[in-house]
């Protein structure tokens, strides 16, 4: 069966300090990865998405970037966090048009 | 912009009560329609989709689509307090890339 694990769970950073939050799925090949944000009280904003390696296409022009450099890897990455970059970081998988598989979240503070 | 609504709640209802949830949607070419549930502090999970008007029925919950009217409703039948949080309507025209997050509606099902 497929899984999909995300780290770390909680995470607390100083304003102006890098970002790498990390997901991996297993069980399947190639498939869509997908970055989202979750703001307190808000919807889910998309940020990244890739249907395969090096592939990622931007939806928020923002100080974040993702890479992928393994089909079952998606990295979300910042040189420098603003404080408005706190939220709960989702990363989710698919592989068709039949919903989402999501991992557990990070939870960053930018402090 | 492309938008899908909900009221926030929250929504109380008494156990073995029907819930009745509600998400509106403003693009006419949305394709596919998802319902996910999101208990506190955890990541959404996916308990419903539906792509045709009319009613697709799992079980304790009924999610009801009218393209006509960009509406769609998920009914939940025999409320449990586990039923208990919050109801992210989700919506996507492009076969999966770019689904589009309503803010969610909170659930109390009363003991």
């Amino acid at each position: 069966s497929q899984t999909i694990h995300q780290w770390p769970a909680t995470l607390v950073q100083p304003v102006g300090s890098p970002l790498s939050l990390e997901c991996t799925v297993e069980g399947t090949s190639n498939p869509n990865l997908y970055w989202y944000r979750q703001a307190a009280g808000r919807g889910l904003q998309l940020l990244f998405y890739s249907v395969g390696i090096g592939q990622i296409s931007s939806e928020v022009p923002q100080n974040l970037s993702a890479s992928r450099p393994q089909d079952r890897q998606f990295i979300l990455s910042s040189k420098k966090l603003l404080l408005s970059d706190s939220g709960f970081y989702l990363c989710a998988w698919s592989e068709a048009a039949d919903g989402y598989t999501f991992g557990s979240g990070t939870r960053l503070t930018v402090v | 912009q492309k938008e899908v609504e909900q009221n926030s709640g929250p929504l109380s209802v008494p156990e073995g009560a029907i819930a009745s949830l509600n998400c509106t949607y403003s693009d006419r070419g949305s394709q596919s329609f998802f319902w996910y549930r999101q208990y506190s502090g955890k990541s959404p999970e996916l308990i419903m989709f539906i792509y045709s008007n009319g009613d697709k029925e799992d079980g304790r919950f009924t999610a009801q689509l009218n393209k006509a009217s960009q509406y769609v409703s998920l009914l939940i039948r025999d409320s449990q307090p586990s039923d208990s949080a919050t109801y992210l309507c989700a919506v996507d025209h492009t076969g999966g890339f770019k689904t589009i997050f309503g803010a969610g509606t909170r659930l109390f099902v009363k003991a």
